[in-house]
């Protein structure tokens, strides 16, 4: 069974770059998408944006100036890095698989148990 | 991006009553629409994928049904352990959105 555990500071300044991990035990980066969700009381659930393990990538538009995810399938991690944070930025950070059904569909299963980033 | 607007927000049902959330799309979504489960303090679980199908080892008293923009998620009967928020997602067309969810509570 594949888990994934993010890791990151849980502070960070204004202005500055939030940077987090996320590592997945249990089976191979490979062959597969990996996404970041946020969550926050203000705006509930946001996805970030995934990556597929050979570096293509999609963001949320709203974030997509900021943002960027990478992968180190040597590593068998991906990261985040958002820059230029501010307080609308304070929210807990999940790393997640992306599974994919017939026909496109896409879903996150199984989840990091999350961690909250503070700015 | 397409909205996903869930109903109620919050309700209130005892064990063993049966449950029904709403969840609307902006716009025609097919199937392309799952639901979580959320217990505080924990990241969703992922109950239904492409509208009707049950993940792996989610109890049948969970259900999933609709096409297009209307969808609903219904528990069939209430357990203590189905007290949790609950999210609509849809993945048909990128930015992929959330409801902004459901939260089940104890009457």
């Amino acid at each position: 069974q594949v888990q994934l555990q993010e890791s990151g500071p849980g502070l960070v300044k204004p202005s500055e770059t939030l940077s987090l991990t996320c590592t997945v035990s249990g089976g191979s980066i490979s062959n597969y998408y990996w996404s970041w969700i946020r969550q926050s009381p203000g705006k509930g659930l946001e996805w970030i944006g995934y990556i597929y393990y050979s570096g293509s990538t999609d963001y949320n538009p709203s974030l997509k100036s900021r943002v960027t995810i990478s992968v180190d399938t040597s590593k068998n991690q991906f990261s985040l890095k958002l820059s230029s944070v501010t307080a609308a930025d304070t929210a807990v950070y999940y790393c997640a698989n992306v599974g994919i059904g017939a026909g496109g569909t896409e879903w996150f299963d199984p989840w990091g148990q999350g961690t909250l980033v503070t700015v | 991006d397409i909205q996903m607007t869930q109903s109620p927000s919050s309700l209130s049902a005892s064990v063993g009553d049966r449950v029904t959330i709403t969840c609307r799309a902006s716009q025609s979504i097919g199937t392309y629409l799952n639901w979580y489960q959320q217990k505080p303090g924990k990241a969703p679980d992922l109950l239904i994928y492409s509208a009707s199908t049950l993940q792996s080892a989610v109890p049948s008293r969970f259900s999933g049904s609709g096409s297009g923009t209307d969808f609903t998620l219904t528990i069939s009967s209430l357990q203590p352990e189905d007290y949790a928020t609950y999210y609509c997602q849809q993945s048909y067309r990128s930015p992929l959105t959330f409801g902004g969810g459901t939260k089940v509570e104890i009457k």
